[in-house]
């Protein structure tokens, strides 16, 4: 079993949609969690970083973590077709000496139709 | 913008070869990693530095790649012999923080034939 699970989809919505996606996880030492978004041919970028556990918002994005549940979501709000792209959730746990090692999961490819 | 940079963006070589990909990192940042993305198992750790120290390269099989920093501004990624199932997006981050997200190339397409 993966650290990380992430369903791969596709996720296909219409236009102005409200768009969840979820990650569920296995180790309770990851403590900062990210949102990546990958665009065709090109690297992830990053979308979303909390630390910890509750919500933060930046524009249409809202990244919720629960770490009760080892459980964390991503919610789009009124969804465009530039949203289509992979969605990749991923983790790291503070390590000894530093560094930032991600665990990734497989990433939800979605597509927002017109 | 900062962007991290890779070359080549594509390479297609025959089995065997050696391949050599190169990264440079984002002026002042100190972290860099190696990722490898296939369709099965997304994205995974290859290797990565701080300071130009190997901090860890489980991730890596050791009898044919070999990771290197030559300096702050070059980071390198070799496999010989390459093989088939070595074909994948191979993608390079940097960081500047423990604590802070990294940002990434847009990848090497390797094909090994």
């Amino acid at each position: 079993q993966k650290e990380v699970e992430q369903d791969p989809g596709p996720l296909s919505v219409p236009e102005g949609a409200i768009v969840s996606l979820n990650c569920t996880y296995s180790n309770s030492a990851f403590q900062y969690f990210m949102w990546y978004r990958q665009y065709s041919r090109k690297g992830p970028e990053l979308l979303m970083y909390t630390y910890s556990s509750g919500n933060k918002e930046d524009g249409r994005f809202t990244a919720q973590v629960d770490k009760s549940s080892k459980y964390i979501s991503l919610f789009i709000r009124d969804s465009q077709p530039s949203d289509s792209a992979t969605y990749l959730c991923a983790m790291s746990a503070q390590i000894t000496g530093g560094g930032n090692k991600l665990t990734f999961g497989t990433g939800t490819q979605l597509k927002v139709e017109l | 913008d900062a962007r991290v940079t890779q070359t080549p963006r594509h390479k297609v070589t025959e089995m065997g070869q050696e391949v050599t990909m190169r990264c440079q990192p984002i002026l002042g940042h100190n972290t860099v990693f190696w990722y490898r993305q296939t369709m099965m198992q997304g994205l995974e750790l290859l290797a990565y530095f701080r300071n130009r120290a190997p901090l860890d390269d489980s991730g890596m099989p050791k009898d044919r790649f070999s990771a290197e920093m030559p300096d702050a501004t070059l980071a390198t990624l070799k496999i010989q012999p390459s093989e088939p199932r070595d074909s994948a997006v191979y993608f390079c981050a940097s960081g500047s923080n423990p604590d802070q997200p990294q940002h990434f190339g847009d990848g090497t397409r390797l094909s090994i034939l």
